[in-house]
């Protein structure tokens, strides 16, 4: 129940095109979901955050669809740039308290690569 | 504004050996949380501090503990080390537990 479930494992795009990662949760006490971009011999650096409240959430070329119901949400980059070649990761928490209170589970990563 | 700062970089210990990681939080950030990086396990949580109090602790062997000081310093030790123990340990701080989370660069522990 603690799962979260990333696809694709690895994704290629070609520059100027939209990239879309999606992850899947099973916790229904989760109400934070961050991404995170990890680039090599980097930590991961947060994105952008939604709360279950909105359904969407935009910042620059970044932005996080997000289906309550489905207990679904998603990444999509717009424009996307060579720069973006990195891998990134969906994670969710409980911000509320219990067994999940400041504790981030993590998807398993998308390596995305963007052709030029 | 410095980010998170880890210490050591690189450790290469031997099985049976203990480690003790450092990690020194953005300035202001109470809450520090250390995570376990494995290209087979991915990214698992093994504890949370708060104001030098663990919160949360993930599904790790007692062999891994750490601490958190006054000033928010942060230490992570390992005792025993095993092979499987190589990986990845990142420290990430925050103002709000779990929310917004900062991370440094990890330390790359290598057992051999």
């Amino acid at each position: 129940q603690q799962q979260v479930k990333q696809s694709p494992q690895s994704l290629i795009v070609q520059k100027g095109g939209i990239s879309i990662i999606n992850c899947a949760y099973e916790n229904t006490a989760f109400d934070y979901f961050p991404w995170y971009q990890q680039f090599p011999g980097k930590g991961p650096a947060l994105l952008i955050a939604i709360r279950p409240d909105v359904s969407e959430k935009k910042e620059g070329r970044f932005t996080i669809s997000f289906n309550k119901s489905a207990k679904q949400f998603s990444l999509h980059i717009m424009d996307s740039q060579p720069g973006d070649s990195a891998t990134y990761f969906c994670a969710a928490s409980t911000l509320a308290g219990g067994t999940s209170y400041g504790k981030l589970t993590f998807g398993q990563g998308t390596i995305l690569t963007v052709h030029p | 504004k410095a980010g998170v700062t880890q210490t050591p970089r690189y450790l290469i210990k031997t099985r049976g050996q203990q480690v003790t990681l450092s990690c020194s939080p953005i300035s202001g950030h109470r809450s520090v949380s250390w995570y376990q990086q494995t290209p087979g396990q991915g990214l698992q949580f093994l504890f949370e501090y708060f104001s030098e109090t663990q919160r949360n602790k993930g599904n790790f062997p007692g062999r891994f503990s750490g601490r958190q000081f006054s000033n928010s310093r942060s230490e992570m030790n390992v005792s025993t080390l095993e092979l499987g123990d190589s990986a990845l340990y990142l420290c990430a701080s925050s103002l709000v537990s779990g929310q917004a989370l900062y991370f440094g660069n990890g330390t790359r522990l290598t057992v051999t």
